[in-house]
């Protein structure tokens, strides 16, 4: 059972239409979700984190965190051909703290 | 990219060789991870330390060892290599003190053909 799943897509989305990004974790005591964004032969870049219920913004982003169903996601408004790459969703693990645990990733697409 | 750079960029070895990918940061953090990343699979934990002299395993460690004899330099090896290692290498960083709050940064990955 993977710890953190995520729909491999590839997810396309109209420019300047929403993309939303899903994430579950199956470790209860997860406490750190944090959202990277990888293009393609580049390395991850942090995009957000949340470690707390509820929404937090950031520009055009927006992280979600539901901790009861154990669910994280990732919305993108007014998207833009530039937000093309894959979203990785990345939880702090059971054995550590600092020991990230990451989910195969989404591509996204944003059609022009 | 938080002052970490990757060497070699990239790698072709043949089974059965060892090979050695060095991370090096500027910055002086305490905490260095080595990940893999296959088609698939995202990233996978290897190796991480939290000091110098200071390593532990992660997800993914068998057939790799690591070592840290500076602050700046995290090693990873492959005793023998395997085809089944073929892949993607990032190094990171955390910006804190190794707790659940804080943010890993990575460096630009080294591409590893074990043929």
């Amino acid at each position: 059972q993977k710890e953190v799943e995520q729909n491999s897509g590839p997810l396309s989305v109209p420019e300047g239409a929403i993309a939303s990004l899903n994430c579950t974790y199956s470790d209860r005591g997860s406490q750190s979700f944090f959202w990277y964004r990888q293009y393609s032969g580049k390395s991850p870049e942090l995009i957000m984190f949340i470690y707390s219920n509820g929404d937090k913004e950031d520009g055009r982003f927006t992280a979600q965190l539901n901790k009861a169903s154990q669910y994280v996601s990732l919305l993108i408004r007014d998207s833009q051909p530039s937000d093309s790459a894959t979203y990785l969703c990345a939880v702090t693990g059971r054995q550590g703290a600092q020991k990230l645990v990451f989910g195969q990733g989404t591509r996204l697409t944003i059609n022009p | 990219d938080a002052g970490i750079t990757q060497s070699p960029r990239h790698k072709v070895t043949e089974t059965g060789t060892p090979v050695t990918l060095r991370c090096h940061q500027t910055e002086n953090h305490r905490y260095m991870y080595w990940y893999r990343q296959d088609p698939g699979h995202g990233l996978r934990l290897i190796h991480y330390s939290y000091g110098v002299k200071d390593t532990d395993k992660g997800e993914v460690s068998d057939g790799y060892s690591v070592s840290r004899s500076k602050t700046e330099d995290f090693l990873l090896t492959l005793e023998s290599a395997t085809s089944s290692q073929t892949s993607v290498y990032f190094c990171a960083i955390t910006d804190g003190l190794g707790q659940g709050t804080d943010t890993q940064y990575f460096g630009p990955g080294t591409r590893l053909t074990v043929l």
